[in-house]
């Protein structure tokens, strides 16, 4: 069965500096997507970064890139030059080809300090 | 373009009443779902549409329904409320159903419902 690992439920990080947000995953499947969301205090769900289970290069989008790490099933989502903005929870999710179904991590929470 | 958009923000039950909590999207989405996010368990599916007329059952479909009669609109039916449906519900909508491991996948949420059972 399909599971989404995040162990980290709290970090910490200085303003301008870089934070690495942790994701495993496991799955049987050889085709899958994996996703990143982040939820501010506001409530709303907004999508970071996705990558593919068969692309080739890690993905990147702006000051998200996704550090993937195929045979060890982890898709780590790092965030450079950290803004205060940046203060949120952060869901690590996926999809499998064979099922309709998209599931989620716990999150972490991520504080950034001034 | 809208995307995806829920009604109501908020609304308090009490326990046994039934409501509808409403979701729309005009994106053209072939695929719908709607989760529920309690404190510290992420977000669990409840029910998902993978077109008009055909549904299925997440991973906590329990004292909800769904039915998906437009491409549009995927309502959610608390069928007699319980505490234990205290929660925010949130609906998602993606344009790709037949494939996986394309951006396709990505699924956009709407602003959420968060329902309170007395």
């Amino acid at each position: 069965a399909q599971k989404i690992t995040q162990t980290q439920p709290g970090m910490f990080v200085q303003e301008k500096e870089a934070v690495t947000l942790d994701c495993t995953y496991d799955t049987s499947d050889p085709s899958y997507g994996l996703f990143w969301y982040k939820q501010p205090s506001s409530g709303e769900m907004i999508f970071l970064i996705y990558q593919g289970s068969y692309d080739q290069q890690n993905a990147t989008e702006g000051r998200y890139s996704l550090n993937f790490q195929k045979a060890r099933k982890s898709a780590n989502l790092v965030i450079s030059a950290s803004q205060l903005g940046d203060s949120a929870m952060y869901f690590c999710a996926m999809r499998e080809r064979g099922t309709y179904k998209y599931i989620f991590g716990t999150g972490t929470r991520l504080k950034v300090l001034a | 373009n809208a995307g995806v958009t829920q009604t109501p923000k908020f609304q308090v039950l009490k326990t046994g009443q039934s409501m509808t909590l409403q979701c729309a999207q005009d994106m053209n989405h072939e695929y719908m779902s709607w989760y529920r996010q309690d404190p510290g368990m992420g977000l669990r599916l409840i029910h998902y549409s993978v077109g008009a007329g055909i549904t299925d059952q997440g991973e906590v479909p329990n004292g909800y329904n769904v039915s998906r009669s437009t491409t549009e609109d995927f309502p959610l039916r608390l069928l007699s409320a319980a505490p234990s449906q205290t929660s925010v519900y949130f609906c998602a909508s993606s344009y790709s159903t037949r494939t996986s491991g394309e951006a396709g996948d990505t699924q956009y949420f709407g602003p959420g419902t968060r329902l309170t059972v007395l």
